[in-house]
């Protein structure tokens, strides 16, 4: 069984540029969840995606979005990059959004922003 | 709103020595409860968890926590600590009933020495 895998692994970017980071969900699963660890810190919930809906989201600003297909993979888009952008990005994966599915996460991208 | 609060940043300890690694919630509803842990340049793995029945909990790795609804605490700990237990340890609660977005502590960096 594979489990959730994460591209790339490293980007580098500049301010105001716009990124595109993937996730694949574990075999099964329907729903995916991101996180964003700034250095030092905790994951703090961006959003998550329920069969291709967004099912919820946390504080951050519109410029994050996100994308679920119908094999239930994901992509997190963030536009015009800041500084503070810079940060560790998790996915996770579980078999439904309910509060007692475990959630299964990725190795992680790291973006740096320039 | 929830919170969760990580008494310790930092733990250093001796290998085969007993550790404890702290946590607070603050919540006016019911929640579960996780420990995830961080090796370096990795995603987070589920150590433990709690959502109902008896409030000790036996995790991998030899790791249990105990569930103090009194004290909303929900503390890990480990008899005997090994180098391999060397990373970053993180505390996270869901609220009961609604849908799996964690709310994370900052974490604790436990580090064993020879």
């Amino acid at each position: 069984e594979t489990g959730v895998t994460q591209s790339p692994t490293h980007l580098i970017k500049t301010r105001g540029q716009q990124v595109t980071l993937r996730c694949s969900s574990q075999s099964g699963h329907n729903t995916v969840s991101w996180y964003q660890q700034a250095l030092g810190q905790g994951p703090q919930f961006i959003f998550q995606y329920y069969r291709e809906e967004e099912n919820g989201r946390g504080n951050f600003p519109p410029r994050f979005s996100g994308l679920q297909f119908p094999n239930y993979s994901s992509e997190l888009n963030v536009n015009a990059l800041e500084l503070d952008d810079s940060a560790l990005y998790l996915c996770a994966s579980s078999l439904a959004p309910t509060s007692t599915d475990t959630q299964y996460f990725g190795p992680g991208t790291r973006l740096t922003v320039l | 709103a929830q919170s969760v609060t990580q008494l310790d940043s930092q733990v250093p300890v001796f290998e085969e020595a007993p550790v404890e690694l702290r946590c607070n919630y603050s919540s006016s509803v019911s929640v579960y409860l996780f420990w995830y842990v961080q090796y370096p340049n990795q995603g987070l793995q589920l150590l433990l968890k709690y959502l109902s029945g008896s409030t000790l909990v036996k995790g991998i790795n030899g790791f249990e926590a105990e569930f103090n609804k009194s004290q909303t605490s929900f503390h890990l700990r480990k008899p005997s600590v090994h180098i391999s237990d060397t990373a970053e340890y993180f505390c996270a609660v869901i609220v009961s009933g609604g849908y799996n977005k964690l709310i994370f502590g900052a974490g604790t960096r436990l580090a064993v020495h020879p």
